[in-house]
């Protein structure tokens, strides 16, 4: 069963970087099949895409976050992380980890949705 | 960037109840759409993707329809375990997949 978890710090003073990583267990992070995500929930409200990684490195971010995010995978350890900068009181959220597929149903290269999450790990910003 | 509406932003059924969540698109996503069920504390569950494939373990009473900038996810008989919120998410325009803002399914 592939499980995901988040580990980090809790709390991350405003204009530092916030620094995450997803542990990937039952499964390795080396497949061409999927693609390793993050997305947040700032309290009360909805999702937000960060960004995605594949195991050979290539990223995407969300355009509204690119200028400050920056993933990386380390396969060694079965892991990929996330970099957040120049953080405020807007980027309390909780953050998860997920796998998401690079093919749809008919094949095509279409990656989007997220087949498995983490737990979740809530990451305040505040002096 | 493509925004998902979701409509009703809530829905106060009972159980045994047929619960149809709308989402829609500002412009057309083919049939790249998921929907997600969110219970408090708790990660988002995948229910539906390709707008009509049900995931991995999902029940029956979970059913996906729509194409282009219409969707629907459909609960057949509301199980007490079902009150959440259900959240739809596109990729259409990869490298930026959104999520729609969700639907609360509470109890009437």
């Amino acid at each position: 069963q592939l499980q995901l978890q988040e580990s980090g710090p809790g709390l991350v003073k405003p204009s530092e970087t916030l620094s995450l990583t997803c542990t990937v267990s039952g499964d390795s992070i080396i497949t061409s099949s999927y693609y390793w995500g993050w997305i947040r929930q700032p309290p009360g409200k909805g999702l937000e895409w960060i960004g995605s990684v594949y195991f050979r490195g290539s990223t995407y971010y969300n355009p509204s976050l690119k200028s400050r995010v920056t993933l990386s995978v380390d396969t060694s350890k079965n892991q990929f992380s996330l970099e957040l900068s120049s953080v405020t009181a807007a980027d309390t959220a909780v953050y998860y980890c997920a796998r998401q597929n690079i093919y749809d149903s008919r094949g095509y290269e279409t990656p989007y949705y997220f087949d498995y999450w983490g737990q979740g790990t809530l990451v305040t910003v505040s002096s | 960037e493509i925004v998902l509406t979701q409509s009703p932003a809530t829905l106060s059924l009972s159980p045994g109840d047929r619960a149809t969540l709308s989402c829609r698109a500002s412009q057309s996503v083919s049939s790249s759409l998921a929907w997600y069920q969110q219970k408090p504390g708790q990660a988002p569950r995948l229910l539906i993707y390709d707008a009509s494939n049900r995931a991995t373990g999902i029940p029956a009473r979970f059913s996906g329809s729509g194409s282009g900038t219409d969707f629907t996810l459909t609960i057949s008989s509301l199980e007490p375990e079902d009150f959440a919120v259900y959240y739809c998410q596109q990729g259409s325009n990869w490298p930026s997949p959104t999520f729609g803002q969700g639907t609360k399914v509470d109890i009437k």
